[in-house]
C-alpha cells in the first residue's frame, strides 16, 4: 500500500491558462474525492467518485472545472482557463464504502500568477 | 447538511502540558465524526475517529476523542503535549453513506519549549 499519490506536487500557471492534476489512490478503495483547501481554512469538498461514476458535485466546482475517473483507477481534475482565485491546494483523497475515514494524498499546491 | 464549528484559531500550550481542542457539530442524525492533523505543506492525517460505541476514543500518537451528544462535541485530547505536535488539527464530520465530509476552519496548535 502505497498510500494516495498526488502530481504534481506543486503548478505555477498564468492566468487563463489550463491545468490538469492527478490522483492515483489507494487500489483497494472504490471511492475517490476531491477537496480543495485555501489557506487558513479547512478543505472544502468538490467532488466525489464511487468506481468510475461521479456521484456529486460541490456548487463551488464551475463550469470550469472537470474531473474524471475514466477505469475506476486514478482521476484527474482540469481547471481551464485559470483565474487567481483558483491558487489553492487541491487534495485528493479516497476510502472504501462504509465506515471508514479517508486517506488523504499530500495535495498539489496552485498558484495562479 | 453537517457543519463543523472549531471556536480556536490558534491554541499555544508548553511542552508537557495537556491540550484540549474543542470541535462542535450540526448533523441531524448520528454523525460520524473524525479529527484529522496536517503538517505544514501536507495532505491531512487521520488521527481517529467514531462512528458508535464507546464514546471515548483513542487514537494515534496518544490522542483521544470524547463524542458528546448533549453538548453536539467531540473535543480532541492529549495528556502531555510534545513538541512535534505542533501542527494544523481539523475536526470533520461525515455522513453514514460517507460522501461528503465536512471540515472545521482548523485549530493551529503552537508547542512552546
Amino acid at each position: 500500500d502505497t498510500g494516495v499519490s498526488q502530481d504534481p506536487r506543486h503548478k505555477i500557471t498564468k492566468r487563463g491558462q489550463n491545468v490538469t492534476f492527478r490522483c492515483d489512490p489507494i487500489s483497494e478503495h472504490n471511492r475517490l474525492y476531491w477537496y480543495r483547501q485555501t489557506l487558513g481554512q479547512g478543505p472544502e469538498f468538490l467532488t466525489y467518485f464511487q468506481n468510475e461514476a461521479q456521484l456529486e458535485k460541490s456548487r463551488l466546482l464551475s463550469d470550469r472545472f472537470s474531473a474524471e475517473r475514466p477505469k475506476g483507477s486514478f482521476s484527474t481534475l482540469e481547471i481551464q482557463r485559470t483565474e487567481q482565485g483558483d491558487s489553492a491546494m487541491y487534495l485528493c483523497a479516497s476510502s472504501q464504502t462504509g465506515p471508514y475515514g479517508y486517506t488523504f494524498g499530500s495535495g498539489t499546491r496552485l498558484t495562479v500568477v | 447538511a453537517q457543519s463543523v464549528t472549531q471556536p480556536d484559531i490558534h491554541i499555544t500550550v508548553s511542552e508537557g502540558a495537556s491540550l484540549e481542542l474543542r470541535c462542535n457539530y450540526s448533523y441531524g442524525a448520528t454523525p460520524y465524526l473524525f479529527w484529522y492533523v496536517q503538517s505544514p505543506g501536507q495532505g491531512l492525517q487521520l488521527l481517529l475517529k467514531y462512528f458508535s460505541g464507546d464514546t471515548l476514543v483513542q487514537g494515534i500518537k496518544g490522542f483521544e476523542a470524547e463524542f458528546k451528544r448533549s453538548q453536539s462535541s467531540f473535543n480532541l485530547r492529549k495528556p502531555s503535549v510534545h513538541w512535534s505536535d505542533a501542527a494544523e488539527y481539523f475536526c470533520a464530520v461525515g455522513a453514514p453513506n460517507n460522501n461528503d465530509m465536512r471540515f472545521g476552519a482548523g485549530t493551529r496548535l503552537t508547542v512552546k519549549p
